[in-house]
């Protein structure tokens, strides 16, 4: 199947600080990436979805001024934790689309303390 | 709404047992239907993936398909306790939508 890559795969940072989450599609375009988070125990939860050359469309609720996505190219996509704090940590799964599979990142585990 | 069902389980089958795990969709226009495992702490990883009625057979996986009443199952034949996880399953709609909806996935414990 087709590999993504996902970076950093955990970070620490404080409260106020931004954070960078890079998703690449190394051996595949990806016209389509997909942002989502997990809290421990429960289901994934879609944030965004990216399109290269286009913004984002976000899910209602999350709010884009704290969650800055950039696809830039087909085979990278960037989400920014903006102030981030400490109810933002969870784990952040980038996912790309193949068509008409998806495949998803390792994932980001993100706390901010 | 579109709408993935699956029951969160436990599931809890025995090491060499056939693990059989369900969902049903409320669009019926679905065309794009997939299976993803999710160890615990990690990423889904995607496992199978089938686009019309029937079976598609591949290694110890199974995936049985049956739009008419809008079910899709996985079936693990001789698992094994590394089988152990949670199982997502995934339906994209008709026209091409690329969003897939998931469900909330299924506990599989394969116990020796």
């Amino acid at each position: 199947g087709a590999v993504v890559s996902q970076h950093p795969s955990r970070v620490i940072c404080k409260s106020g600080t931004s954070v960078k989450i890079e998703c690449r599609s190394l051996d595949f375009q990806a016209t389509t990436m997909f942002w989502y988070r997990q809290f421990p125990k429960q289901s994934l939860m879609l944030m965004a979805t990216s399109n290269e050359g286009s913004k984002a469309t976000y899910e209602q609720g999350v709010e884009k001024d704290k969650f800055l996505i950039n696809h830039a190219s087909l085979t990278l996509s960037t989400l920014t934790v903006t102030s981030a704090h400490p109810e933002d940590s969870s784990f952040y799964i980038c996912s790309a689309s193949s068509f008409p599979e998806q495949y998803f990142g390792p994932g980001t585990r993100l706390t901010v303390t | 709404q579109k709408e993935v069902e699956q029951n969160s389980g436990p599931l809890s089958v025995p090491e060499g047992a056939i693990a059989s795990l369900n969902c049903t969709y409320s669009d019926r226009g679905s065309q794009s239907f997939f299976w993803y495992r999710q160890y615990s702490g990690k990423s889904p990883e995607l496992i199978m993936s089938i686009y019309s009625n029937g079976d598609k057979e591949d290694g110890r996986f199974t995936a049985q398909l049956n739009k008419a009443s809008q079910y899709v199952s996985l079936l693990i034949r001789d698992s094994q306790p590394s089988d152990s996880a949670t199982y997502l399953c995934a339906v994209k709609g008709a026209g091409g939508s690329y969003i897939p909806t998931f469900g909330r996935g299924t506990s599989l414990i394969v116990h020796p």
